[in-house]
């Protein structure tokens, strides 16, 4: 049982560079989401979808861009990276009461 | 509107002292609150969660929290802090449905041998 599994681990891009996150769950959850943790603000909502072709803005959408074609599978894209993206991105499955988070991915934009 | 203010950035105890991490939140639901760790480069464990059972909510290691609606908070404790603690704690509450989860901006526990 993998639960959410997110790749790269580690990435380190040039301005202007284009890249995906993966996120992949085998829980058959709903709902998915895409958060990013910076210092001393917590996690903030990207994105997030409720079922396979719907997803909706989180609180900081803007330079993401997402889709979700199957109910397992949640990609995000960064289509110009920007220094300002650089940051810890966490994806998430839920159902019911409880989230469960990806391991993290650390994306350096220089 | 959803909201979480953890009250201490930073909250630095002995070992073997008690712990409160301050929660205080704003719903315009019934809410569900939970509890995170976060230990240096991991990712996030979940500690406990509240969704209107019982107001007072036993968690892993040890911790606790009570949600208390007049004052509407949700502190962690834990009565006695071990070396292993040490982590960033964040509180979270989510909306009815629950595809959207609300984070405080978390605590640093730092524990002193």
């Amino acid at each position: 049982n993998a639960g959410v599994t997110q790749t790269p681990k580690f990435q380190v891009l040039k301005t202007g560079q284009s890249m995906t996150l993966q996120c992949a769950q085998d829980m058959n959850h709903e709902y998915m989401s895409w958060y990013r943790q910076d210092p001393g603000m917590g996690l903030r909502l990207i994105h997030y979808s409720v079922g396979a072709g719907i997803t909706d803005q989180g609180e900081v959408p803007n330079g993401y861009n997402v889709s979700r074609s199957t109910t397992e599978d949640f990609p995000l894209r960064l289509l110009s990276a920007a220094p300002s993206q650089t940051s810890v991105y966490f994806c998430a499955s839920s159902r019911g009461t409880t989230i469960y988070f990806g391991e993290g991915s650390w994306l350096t934009v220089v | 509107a959803q909201s979480v203010t953890q009250l201490d950035s930073h909250v630095s105890v002995s070992e073997g002292t008690p712990v409160l991490l301050r929660c205080n939140y704003s719903s315009s639901y019934s809410p569900s609150l939970f509890w995170y760790v976060q230990h240096p480069n991991k990712g996030l464990q979940l500690l406990l969660k509240y969704t209107s059972a019982a107001t007072l909510v036993k968690g892993i290691n040890g911790f606790e929290a009570e949600f208390k609606k007049s004052e509407t908070s949700f502190h962690l404790t834990k009565p006695s802090a071990h070396m292993s603690d040490a982590a960033e704690y964040f509180c979270v509450v989510s909306e009815g449905n629950f595809n959207k989860f609300y984070f405080g901006s978390g605590t640093k526990l730092n524990v002193k041998p």
